[in-house]
């Protein structure tokens, strides 16, 4: 069965770096796109990016001067930086795994928990 | 940017049958996956290239696509059907994935 798992802060200063890590298991994690989704309390699901094991990365581009993901085989776990954070980051982030439907298209067939992250001083 | 339209909210009598659209510029293109999410538990894929079931996922959920219009329908609702529904697509131009606004069911 796979798993993940969020860990990280649940508390950031505003203007610091928001970084989180997501370990895998149950899944060869060198196989698949790995992906990132947050959740503002209340309201809709916002895709922030995705990475593969080669480094190949993909970002909202509403993030993307922000956004940073990466890639640790030997950990099982890859992660997410976010810096110059403000209060509009407050959400609970997912950490996914990107199922491939065809060559463009994706969905996310599992999720993590989820990590509340709160960005206040 | 590419956006996805849902109706906030949709009730249902249970046993009835409920249906969840979703709209897009050319929806028909793409291929269209929805979650169901429950409160305080993270999202679920339900149905993805447009009307697949994932496995486990009960037969009364079903998908359809007609121009760009997408509609997840729940036949024989029951009380567990009760949740947040989010359909969600891959944009190819931005290569980014969007999700719909959501959809909160209510079976009455």
């Amino acid at each position: 069965q796979v798993q993940l798992q969020e860990s990280g802060p649940g508390l950031v200063k505003p203007s610091e770096t928001l970084s989180l890590t997501c370990t895998v298991s149950g899944a060869s994690i060198r196989s698949y796109y790995w992906s990132w989704i947050r959740q503002p309390a209340g309201k809709g699901l916002e895709w922030i990016g995705r990475v593969y094991a080669t480094g190949t990365t993909n970002y909202n581009p509403s993030l993307k001067s922000r956004v940073t993901m990466s890639f640790d085989t030997s950990t099982s776990q890859f992660s997410l930086k976010l810096t110059s954070v403000s209060a509009a980051d407050t959400a609970r982030y997912y950490c996914a795994r990107v199922k491939i439907i065809t060559v463009t298209e994706y969905c996310f067939d599992f999720w993590g928990q989820g990590i509340l992250v709160t960005v206040s001083s | 940017s590419y956006g996805l339209s849902q109706p906030p909210s949709v009730s249902v009598s249970p046993g009835q049958t409920a249906s969840i659209s979703c709209s897009g510029d050319k929806l028909g293109d793409k291929y269209v996956s929805w979650y169901q999410q429950k409160p305080g538990q993270s999202p679920l894929l339900v149905l993805y290239e447009d009307n697949k079931r994932r496995p486990g996922i009960p037969e009364r959920l079903s998908g359809s696509i007609s121009g760009n219009t997408a509609t997840l329908t729940i036949s024989g609702t029951q009380a567990m059907d009760e949740a947040e529904y989010y359909c969600q697509v891959w944009d190819r131009d931005s290569e980014t994935a969007v999700f719909g606004g959501g959809t909160q069911l209510t079976v009455l």
